[in-house]
């Protein structure tokens, strides 16, 4: 079955440095994501992304974080200059063709900043 | 803001027994609505979806949704230890964009020998 591939899976990175977390969405999805979960709280929307351009991101994504596709398979989510309240399980997601096509979730990249 | 609420529990069941989970949102207009198992430290894996009212059966669950009431639930029936995990319920709102979840704190389920 396909699936969703996220790298690296554990990421630790000093404070004010740029870290870059990878997906390889699902390939005949059209509609790609990232959420994040901070330990032993909710899962949060950061961004949706449809067509080369980003459809709709929260509030948490500030201009600290940059979302691109460079090429036809991966994803990727920067942060420009982390904090320490930074430091949660980030989730790529995926979906297919239709607005409300149910999300499948990478592995998840654990991003602890120090 | 859009809300949705769990029980956080923990819920805990006997083998064999069947386990249901709840929750409700506040957004009357959410369409779409999820239910996600997430393991400790694991990612969130997709059980079911259900877009209209009434009941969804899939093997041995079954989401259940109530639009007037802004209710839906989730029956495992002939529960297994191997279930035992959080239960996250999402809602998604109408609009484009792709499914933007809302997610609750999820229901942890413990499935008892």
């Amino acid at each position: 079955e396909p699936e969703v591939t996220q790298t690296p899976s554990h990421q630790v990175t000093q404070m004010g440095q740029e870290v870059i977390l990878r997906c390889v969405p699902i390939s005949n999805h059209l509609y790609f994501y990232w959420y994040r979960q901070i330990l032993g709280q909710k899962v949060e929307f950061l961004v949706s992304f449809y067509n080369n351009e980003i459809s709709e991101k929260s509030e948490i994504f500030d201009d600290q974080f940059s979302v691109e596709r460079p090429d036809g398979s991966n994803f990727t989510l920067k942060i420009r200059s982390t904090k320490l309240e930074d430091s949660a399980m980030y989730f790529c997601a995926s979906s297919g063709s239709t607005y409300n096509s149910p999300l499948h979730f990478g592995n998840g990249t654990r991003l602890t900043v120090t | 803001q859009k809300e949705v609420e769990q029980n956080s529990g923990p819920l805990s069941v006997p083998e064999g027994a069947i386990a249901s989970l709840n929750c409700t949102y506040s957004d009357r207009g959410s369409q779409s609505f999820f239910w996600y198992r997430q393991y400790s430290g694991k990612s969130p894996e997709l059980i079911m979806f259900i877009y209209s009212n009434g009941d969804k059966e899939d093997g041995r669950f079954t989401a259940q949704l109530n639009k007037a009431s802004q209710y839906v639930s989730l029956l495992i029936r002939d529960s297994q230890p191997s279930d035992s995990a959080t239960y996250l319920c999402a809602v998604n709102g109408p609009g484009g964009g792709g499914n933007k979840l809302t997610f609750g704190t999820g229901t942890q389920l413990k499935v008892e020998l």
